[in-house]
């Protein structure tokens, strides 16, 4: 199972943008990248999920080098809202053999 | 609104007690997750279930058992109830089981004393 390592914490204001960098050294061919939102007290929220390149969708960017040693969450124009939690996985999705593991995350704190 | 159902949403029970957490996925997902979160540990993943059968499994204590009905709700069952198994319980579904997109419910706050 790739272990991942990402910034304990982050700092941040409105309107920037944020990225947050998370190490899977050995990850798997199979494996996929993906990366949640939690909010204090909720469930954690899906967020975006790829596999190499550049995968973007409407709240994010994600960014993953030719060597997929490591990722990069990317968070344009950050807003107060945005203060959560963000968990890089790393696990199959073809097979669904094993469900996601979720690490300690990286505690984003956006100030006005 | 994810649209995945967890109750109930807050738990209180003594030592010793058995209680079971219920969730309903979301409608047409055929996959259930269940996911321990307490303050020191940080989300544990401890079962999954596809359509009925067990898929994979985490770090489940031999206490806690869950299934997957017919109709595709799942119950946890936490038996023995200890201190320490005061968390937050959270279920997730997805439609196919194999680590695409979860959607995770409110979560069932359990409060062991």
């Amino acid at each position: 199972l790739a272990k991942t390592t990402q910034p304990i914490s982050m700092d941040s204001y409105e309107g920037q943008e944020v990225n947050i960098t998370c190490s899977h050294n050995n990850i798997a061919t199979n494996d996929y990248i993906t990366w949640y939102q939690q909010f204090p007290s909720q469930g954690p929220r899906f967020i975006i999920q790829g596999y190499k390149t550049k995968v973007t969708n409407e709240v994010a960017s994600l960014f993953i080098p030719a060597d997929r040693k490591s990722s990069t969450l990317s968070l344009p124009r950050v807003s107060l809202s945005d203060t959560a939690v963000y968990y890089c996985l790393v696990g199959e999705v073809d097979t669904g053999r094993r469900a996601l593991t979720f690490g300690s995350g990286t505690r984003l704190q956006v100030q006005p | 609104d994810s649209g995945v159902t967890q109750t109930p949403k807050h738990l209180i029970t003594a030592t010793g007690q058995r209680v079971t957490l219920r969730c309903s996925p979301r409608s047409g997902d055929l996959s259930v997750y269940w996911y321990q979160q307490s303050l020191d540990q940080g989300l544990q993943f401890l079962i999954q279930y596809y359509n009925g059968e067990e898929r994979a499994k985490g770090n489940i204590l031999e206490r806690f058992s869950a299934q997957q009905f017919p109709d595709l709700h799942s119950e946890l069952n936490l038996s023995s109830l200890e201190l320490g198994d005061s968390a937050l319980y959270f279920c997730a579904s997805s439609v196919d089981g194999q680590n695409t997109e979860a959607f995770f419910g409110q979560g069932t706050r359990l409060t062991v004393v």
